[in-house]
């Protein structure tokens, strides 16, 4: 199928780490990407991983990318209330116009 | 810094009413996209443009045109809506002939066809 698929619901307690699923179709991808949605707004990039790379931590958070399930996820450490949000996961395709490919989104909901 | 701004924000329509979406981008990038959002669908590409005067079909086409007369601009139409066409819809821009791919969003035009 041509789906990138995440779960769509994931809560934790703040301070507690988040780890967002994502799996991707394209085995040549060569970016994958995260992006977050605050409420009323638009996407905004979050981080993102080479396809040679295995893992990428930025401050905070970590992506781990497994290329052989097509497989990625996003790991937020010391969770906060401003991190509650919907995460997508996008990718690269190779062949495509420059055009990504997102997933359908996680909302992450954190609670006191 | 502006970024990426779509106007209206919000519109309400009825069914067979034709409207246009405007999207300006000021960071002086060659492609622009309009995207969908659906409940559990995240995004949908429905139409982009690689650079002044061009266009090209995303996934979600139909029942939409789109024009490029300005590097800046990117304005979806919808000639005769349609209820299906109830969404949030949202403009990007970037800069690409990179290999990486960073898009840039708006904060989105709620649209709802009654």
């Amino acid at each position: 199928g041509e789906d990138v698929e995440q779960s769509l619901f994931l809560s934790v307690r703040e301070g507690d780490s988040s780890v967002i699923n994502c799996t991707y179709t394209d085995s040549s991808s060569t970016y994958l990407y995260w992006y977050k949605q605050e409420p009323g707004a638009g996407l905004q990039l979050l981080t993102y991983i080479f396809s040679n790379m295995d893992m990428k931590q930025d401050q905070r958070l970590t992506v781990l990318l497994n290329k052989k399930d097509k497989h990625l996820s996003l790991r937020i450490a010391d969770t906060q209330t401003g991190d509650s949000a919907i995460y997508f996961c996008a990718e690269k395709r190779t062949g495509t116009a420059s055009k990504l490919t997102f997933g359908t989104g996680t909302r992450l909901q954190v609670t006191l | 810094n502006a970024g990426v701004t779509q106007t209206p924000k919000f519109r309400v329509l009825k069914t067979g009413q034709s409207m246009t979406l405007l999207c300006a981008q000021d960071m002086n990038h060659e492609y622009m996209y309009w995207y969908r959002q659906d409940p559990g669908m995240g995004l949908r590409l429905i139409h982009y443009s690689v650079g002044e005067g061009t266009t090209a079909k995303g996934e979600v086409p139909d029942g939409y045109n789109v024009s490029r007369l300005k590097k800046q601009n990117f304005l979806l139409g919808l000639e005769s809506a349609a209820p299906s066409q109830t969404s949030v819809y949202f403009c990007a821009s970037s800069t690409v002939g990179l290999t990486n791919e960073k898009l840039f969003f708006g904060s989105g035009t709620q649209l709802s066809v009654l």
